[in-house]
């Protein structure tokens, strides 16, 4: 079974231009979720769809990032403008919703998009 | 609020020596899941365990094993006789149950297997 998969892989852009992060998820999985892990920290969640809708964006900087999930499967995460402080590794990852009884969800994640902001 | 604590940030062993990485939690969900993940240089993030919290049986599976205490909300993690390809970042992570399975991720624990 193929994994989460992501592109590019490594992207370095100057501050205040734009970059678009692509993801597909593992085949049937409903849940996507964007993290971002900056350097030395833990992943933080930026957004989470279940199929094309969002479930929770709280932490989603609105006035820069955007993601969209247009028909449930795939997703893009656009940054615009970028800042330095956008540099960072973003990681998709995938769960599978089982609607019947307690079935835990495993999240499984893709190898990240680099971010460089120079 | 969710919170998870690795406090060991960097750990060094010599080779084939045991090595226990250790995850502080705190929630105030009665049913909550707990994670650890494995990131190697490449970046990805490798699932390794989930335990839901009203398990507390500890587990074995090869050369990794953890031990779950609901008492002191603690789930560390131990992997026996280490290898040099268990050198990566260990993150441990807390989430809700059904409807709520967002992760909250500790720091991470850098451990590296001296050959």
């Amino acid at each position: 079974e193929a994994g989460v998969a992501q592109s590019p892989r490594y992207k370095i852009i100057e501050k205040r231009q734009s970059v678009a992060f692509w993801c597909n998820p593992i085949s049937g999985h409903a849940t996507l979720y964007w993290y971002q892990q900056i350097l030395g920290q833990g992943p933080k969640l930026l957004i989470q769809f279940q199929n094309n809708g969002v479930v929770d964006d709280s932490q989603l900087p609105k006035d820069r990032f955007s993601a969209e999930r247009l028909k449930g499967v795939d997703s893009t995460l656009k940054i615009q403008p970028a800042k330095l402080e956008d540099s960072a590794v973003y990681l998709c990852a995938s769960s599978f919703h089982q609607l019947t009884g307690l079935v835990g969800n495993t999240i499984y994640f893709g190898e990240g998009s680099w971010l460089t902001v120079v | 609020a969710q919170k998870v604590t690795q406090a060991q940030t960097e750990i060094s062993v010599v080779e084939k020596e045991d090595v226990t990485l250790d995850c502080v939690y705190e929630t105030r969900d009665t049913t909550y899941y707990l994670f650890w993940y494995k990131q190697p240089p490449s970046g990805e993030l490798v699932f390794l365990i989930r335990r839901n919290s009203f398990d507390e049986q500890n587990e074995i599976s090869g050369r990794y094993s953890w031990n779950f205490q609901k008492s002191t909300s603690s789930f560390n993690f131990t992997i026996t006789a280490s290898q040099v390809v268990d050198s990566a970042v260990y993150f441990c992570a807390l989430s809700g149950f059904f409807g709520n399975e967002k992760l909250t991720f500790g720091t991470g624990t850098r451990l590296t297997i001296i050959p």
